[in-house]
């Protein structure tokens, strides 16, 4: 069965730096692409980023871009996303996911990132 | 960037109806590369249909998926009582967008 574990979410302050880890099981993430999408309240939901099961292809919105950088360790079945200069609007629940093609067909349950001082 | 519209906002029907949702693209998108989801309350998102009509592993065909160039449909032909939820559309033709999503309640 394909679980998605999330981690790292927590309270941080305007214009500092989150480190969300995701654990995969049930497959080897060597072999997809693996991505995170986030969900404001309020809004819609937002794809972050993504990586190639290689590590060679990234994506980033333009919102995070610059700010953001997602990277693999196939060896540990993990995923990570290193977030810097947070803003209060970047509050969400952050979805790792398994990207086929650009759709995320396996869901983590998210982690909750707060921006507040 | 592709803007989608999804409507209506809610949608209220009764267990057994017929729930027909449209999502609108503010562009063609390419390959009808169309997703939908379907989000019950607390949990995370689960992928319903991908390139517009296919369904994806372990949905019941109650669930299918039409349209075309920037006009998208996901019907559900008997509501359940899980099917209560918000749906959101995914273009990923060119780059990734989402709907604003539709909630279908009692």
């Amino acid at each position: 069965e394909v679980q998605l574990l999330e981690s790292g979410g927590g309270l941080v302050q305007p214009g500092g730096t989150l480190r969300l880890s995701c654990a995969a099981s049930g497959f080897s993430i060597s072999a997809y692409a693996m991505g995170w999408v986030r969900q404001a309240p309020g809004k819609r939901l937002e794809w972050v980023s993504a990586i190639s099961g290689s590590g060679g292809s990234l994506y980033y919105a333009a919102s995070v871009e610059g700010r953001f950088t997602i990277s693999r360790d196939n060896s540990k079945n993990t995923l990570h996303l290193q977030m810097t200069g947070l803003s209060a609007e970047e509050t969400a629940i952050y979805y790792c996911v398994r990207d086929i093609g650009s759709v995320a067909d396996h869901w983590g349950q998210g982690t909750l990132v707060t921006v507040s001082s | 960037e592709i803007v989608l519209t999804q409507s209506p906002g809610t949608l209220s029907l009764s267990p057994g109806e017929r729930a027909t949702l449209s999502c609108r693209a503010s562009q063609s998108v390419n390959n009808n590369f169309v997703a939908w989801y379907r989000q019950q309350p607390g949990q995370a998102p689960r992928l319903l249909i991908y390139a517009a009509s296919i369904r994806a592993t372990g949905i019941p065909d109650r669930f299918s998926g039409s349209g075309s160039g920037t006009d998208f449909t996901l019907t559900i032909s008997r509501l359940e009582p899980e099917d209560f939820a918000l749906y959101y559309c995914q273009q990923y033709g060119n780059s990734r967008t989402f709907g604003q999503g539709t909630k279908v309640e009692i």
